[in-house]
């Protein structure tokens, strides 16, 4: 049983380059949510998904997008990545009758 | 937007002490959740609550849904190292509109043998 399925684990940038962190679950979860966690900050959500098709922000949004074309299939993307995004991120699936279930999460360093 | 107060931040105990976390949230709740993450994981669910007053137990662990549905509590018993973590509460509105999910921002506990 996978569950949640964060890829890459690891990852350095250079400031200004992109990239999309894939998560996938095998449930048939509805929800789907991307996280980031920072010292002292407990856990932020950045965007979230009630469905295949559909998106929508969480409390720290700016410099990220997400992608739901697939149900079990949640992308987050960063177009120019900053220091400030340097972040451990999570993903987590649930439904209306599962609580949520969270990746191994994914460290990424932006120098 | 809803804010989810989780005290206390860090705690130091020996082994076998007990320990006690609260949370408190500025809106009503029908579902508190008790997430604990161990070093370099994802967190993992606890407990679960689903009625205001609901005392439930999991081995050494008890969680409580206070009774103005605004505030729930944590406790572990006999702590042991493996309690080592950071402790998330989180909560929601189970079949509301709002499906965001918050957490607290967590506490930090070190056991020491």
């Amino acid at each position: 049983n996978a569950g949640v399925t964060q890829t890459p684990k690891f990852r350095v940038l250079k400031t200004g380059q992109s990239m999309t962190l894939l998560c996938a679950q095998d449930m048939n979860h509805e929800y789907m949510y991307w996280y980031r966690q920072d010292p002292g900050m407990g856990l932020r959500l950045i965007h979230y998904s009630v469905g295949e098709g559909t998106t929508a922000k969480g409390e720290v949004p700016d410099g990220y997008n997400v992608s739901r074309l697939k149900k079990q299939n949640f992308l987050l993307g960063l177009e120019s990545a900053a220091p400030s995004q340097t972040s451990v991120y999570f993903c987590a699936s649930r439904d209306q009758n599962t609580e949520a279930f969270f990746g191994q999460g994914t460290r990424l360093t932006v120098v | 937007g809803q804010q989810l107060n989780q005290s206390p931040q860090s705690m130091f105990i020996q082994e076998g002490e007990d320990v006690s976390m609260n949370c408190t949230s500025s809106s009503i709740f029908n579902t508190w959740l008790w997430y604990k993450q161990d070093p370099g994981e994802g967190p993992v669910l606890l407990i679960a609550l689903y009625k205001a007053g609901e005392l439930t137990s999991n081995g050494r662990l008890t969680a409580q849904f206070g009774i103005t549905r605004k505030d729930s509590f944590l406790n572990i018993s006999a702590s042991i190292p493996s309690d080592v973590g950071i402790y998330f509460c989180a909560g929601y509105e189970r079949g509301g509109s709002n499906y965001k999910l918050t957490f607290g921002k967590g506490t930090l506990l070190t056991v020491n043998p």
